[in-house]
């Protein structure tokens, strides 16, 4: 089954302890990408990836840090994570770039107290 | 920069209602727009898309159609049902990723 998958869903942590969530999809997506979804304020992404080791910032990328070693994984590190980091993040990921389809995860709620 | 506005919801409608919601952009070039949709619980799943002027995306019974002039792409649904409750994201790839707001659905029986 094509899928995007991400762990962990759920997690509740504490301000300054580095935390990565990871993502990964097995239909040999190039590109991918990670964001955050807040009231009121839609989805907003972070950081995207046009193919392995090519990575660029989105529209909120302070704070967050992201690798592409791999074709199928794209994970997102938190390295001193803070309240304001509290979301609902999802993977997302698509063949050639953000004008196909892109394929969602099924979001990693994130409380950072 | 590029962005999209939709309409605030949240938006209750009766079983078998027309369904809009309206969604405007502001973009250099020529985005291709889209709508996706979101189930409780789920993540986002694209619902329809255009890619140049004048197209027109439909799936499942929605409607969009790519307005250049207007700088619009309004969702439209003849006929909604229960099972269409969810949270609606107009969207446009450019030059960046941006998605509106949301629309919360409800259609009560």
């Amino acid at each position: 089954e094509a899928q995007v998958t991400q762990n962990p869903r759920y997690l509740i942590t504490v301000t300054g302890k580095k935390l990565t969530v990871t993502c990964s999809q097995n239909m040999n997506h190039e590109y991918m990408s990670w964001y955050r979804q807040d009231p009121g304020l839609g989805l907003r992404q972070i950081y995207y990836s046009m193919n392995v080791e090519v990575t660029d910032k989105g529209d909120v990328p302070e704070g967050y840090k992201v690798s592409r070693k791999e074709k199928r994984n794209f994970p997102l590190i938190l390295e001193s994570p803070s309240p304001n980091q509290t979301s609902l993040y999802f993977c997302a990921s698509s063949f050639g770039g953000s004008r196909n389809e892109q394929y969602f995860g099924p979001g990693t709620r994130l409380t950072v107290t | 920069g590029d962005s999209v506005t939709q309409m605030e919801g949240p938006v209750t409608l009766s079983e078998e209602a027309f369904l809009t919601i309206n969604c405007t952009y502001t973009a250099t070039g020529y985005p291709s727009l889209f709508w996706y949709v979101q189930y409780p619980g789920e993540g986002l799943q694209l619902l329809l898309k255009a890619t140049k002027a004048d197209d027109k995306g439909s799936n499942k019974g929605f409607e969009a159609t790519y307005r250049k002039e207007t700088t619009s792409f309004h969702l439209e649904k003849g006929s909604v049902q229960v099972s269409d409750s969810a949270v609606y994201f107009c969207a446009l790839a450019g030059g960046d990723m941006r998605f509106g707001a949301g629309t919360r659905l409800t259609v009560k029986p």
